[in-house]
């Protein structure tokens, strides 16, 4: 299996309150993702990097955050946490062509 | 429209069926293809790739036509453990190598 492990696998937390996901790859690869997963919707990108400090915006970035620091880390952060947050969110990694994912995180704001 | 469509099921099959998913995209620019599975509350995980001149993996068949924009994927003889979501996953290599995913499409294989 690829190296990426995603932390917390769990959480709950209050609406209104900043939380910070983690993405930890041991791979090297230059390309880091964060998705969201909702029934009736897929995955959809939320963020993605292609280097330290290069980030871009995907398609429901609105209320999210990320940051990478370094090559192995990337960040995501909800600023201020809404029940619409309420996601699976699985980070992936590639190195061009297949991705790999982490077990993925089940954020659940109340 | 979106980037890429599939259907998203469920498709109900009887073990043994032959059972058959396409996939749709938009970009004509797209230029790398692949099936993933998912199976319920796991992470996604590569199938196959899909190359141009079609492909196979013992039960599995990845086909890719570009004049018309879309892959396919046929299970042939299903077992009750492909069960799962089929995501179609395309590469548009001139967007930064960004992964757009389809919807997937669930797959149940009964007795």
């Amino acid at each position: 299996d690829a190296g990426i492990t995603q932390s917390p696998r769990h959480k709950v937390t209050e609406t209104g309150t900043p939380v910070t996901l983690r993405c930890h790859q041991t791979e090297n690869h230059r390309y880091m993702y964060w998705y969201r997963q909702d029934p009736g919707h897929g995955l959809r990108l939320i963020h993605y990097s292609y280097g330290v400090k290069d980030t871009d915006k995907g398609e429901v970035s609105d209320g999210y955050s990320v940051s990478r620091s370094k090559t192995e880390d990337f960040l995501l952060t909800l600023e201020s946490a809404t029940s619409s947050q309420t996601s699976v969110y699985f980070c992936a990694i590639s190195a061009g062509a297949e991705a790999f994912f982490g077990q993925g995180t089940r954020l659940t704001v109340v | 429209r979106k980037e890429v469509e599939q259907d998203p099921g469920p498709f109900n099959v009887p073990e043994g069926a032959t059972v058959a998913f396409n996939c749709t995209y938009s970009n004509s620019a797209s230029q790398s293809f692949f099936w993933y599975r998912q199976d319920c509350r796991k992470e996604p995980k590569l199938l196959m790739s899909v190359y141009s001149s079609g492909n196979e993996d013992g039960r599995f068949t990845a086909q890719l036509n570009r004049a018309s924009q879309y892959i396919s994927l046929l299970i042939r003889d299903s077992k009750l453990s492909d069960s799962a979501t089929y995501l179609c996953v395309v590469i548009v290599n001139n967007a930064g190598n960004m992964l757009t995913f389809g919807g997937g499409t669930r797959l149940m294989v009964k007795p």
